[in-house]
C-alpha cells in the first residue's frame, strides 16, 4: 500500500536555526498535509498543500508540493523554543478525502 | 468552546475484556476518524465517518468496530482486546473531510495487560 516516509526522524538544533524536512512516497499524491503535534496533545494542522509546485508559508514554515507529486517539504526559519515538537506529513490514499496515511513523523529539538 | 472530548483518558484493561472509548465533538462536524499513534510509526488511521451511518475502515481496522449513530458521537469498540492494542488513541473530526483542518481530541492512552 501507499506509505510516506519522512526524514530526519529526528532533529537536534539551537535555538535560532533553520530547518528542513521532507517527506516522500513511491505513489503519486494530490495533497499534502503537515500537521505538528506537541508534546501531551493531538496534532494541530500547518499547511495544507493541494498544487504540484505549491509554495505556502504560515509565519515561519514554509511547504512545498513536490512537482513530481511524490514529495513535499517543510522549512522553518529562526527556530524557536516553542517549535519542540513532532512534525507528520499526511495526505489521502489514492485520492479517497476520508482516508488518510501519515508519515512516522520528524521530532525536532530545539535547544535555547 | 469547541473541542473533541475522550474519555476516558487513561485506561488499563486485561486481555479479552470489552471497552469503549467515547469520542464527541461539538462542531457539528460531518468527517470523525480515529488514530492510534505508536513510537516510531506515527499515526495510523484506523476508521473514518463521512457522516451519519457512513464509516469505512483506515489503514488498521482489524480488532476495532465503530459506530456513527448521530453526528456528534464517534465511539470506538474493542471486543477482545490485546496486548498489541497498547498505544495512544487519537479521535478527531472535521468540516467534511479529512483533507479539512482536523481537530484532535485530548488522546486516550490504552494499555491492554
Amino acid at each position: 500500500g501507499q506509505q510516506l516516509n519522512q526524514s530526519p526522524q529526528s532533529m537536534f538544533i539551537q535555538e535560532g536555526e533553520d530547518v528542513s524536512m521532507n517527506c516522500t512516497s513511491s505513489s503519486i499524491f494530490n495533497t499534502w498535509l503537515w500537521y505538528k503535534q506537541d508534546p501531551g496533545e493531538g496534532p494541530v494542522l500547518l499547511i495544507a498543500l493541494y498544487k504540484a509546485g505549491e509554495l505556502t508559508s504560515n509565519g515561519r514554515l514554509t511547504a512545498q508540493f513536490g512537482t513530481t507529486r511524490k514529495d513535499s517539504f517543510l522549512n522553518i526559519s529562526a527556530s524557536i523554543p516553542s517549535d519542540v515538537g513532532i512534525y507528520f506529513c499526511a495526505g489521502p490514499v489514492s485520492g479517497n478525502t476520508g482516508k488518510l496515511i501519515f508519515g512516522q513523523g520528524t521530532t525536532l529539538q530545539v535547544k535555547p | 468552546e469547541a473541542q473533541v472530548t475522550q474519555n476516558p483518558r487513561y485506561l488499563i484493561t486485561v486481555t479479552g475484556k470489552k471497552l469503549t472509548v467515547t469520542c464527541s465533538q461539538n462542531m457539528n462536524h460531518e468527517y470523525m476518524s480515529w488514530y492510534r499513534q505508536d513510537p516510531g510509526l506515527g499515526l495510523r488511521q484506523i476508521y473514518y465517518s463521512m457522516n451519519v451511518e457512513v464509516t469505512d475502515k483506515g489503514d488498521v481496522p482489524e480488532g476495532y468496530k465503530v459506530s456513527r449513530k448521530e453526528k456528534r458521537n464517534f465511539p470506538l469498540i474493542l471486543e477482545s482486546p490485546s496486548p498489541n492494542q497498547t498505544s495512544l488513541y487519537f479521535c478527531a473530526s472535521s468540516p467534511r473531510s479529512g483533507l479539512d483542518t482536523q481537530y484532535f481530541g485530548p488522546g486516550t492512552r490504552l494499555t491492554v495487560l
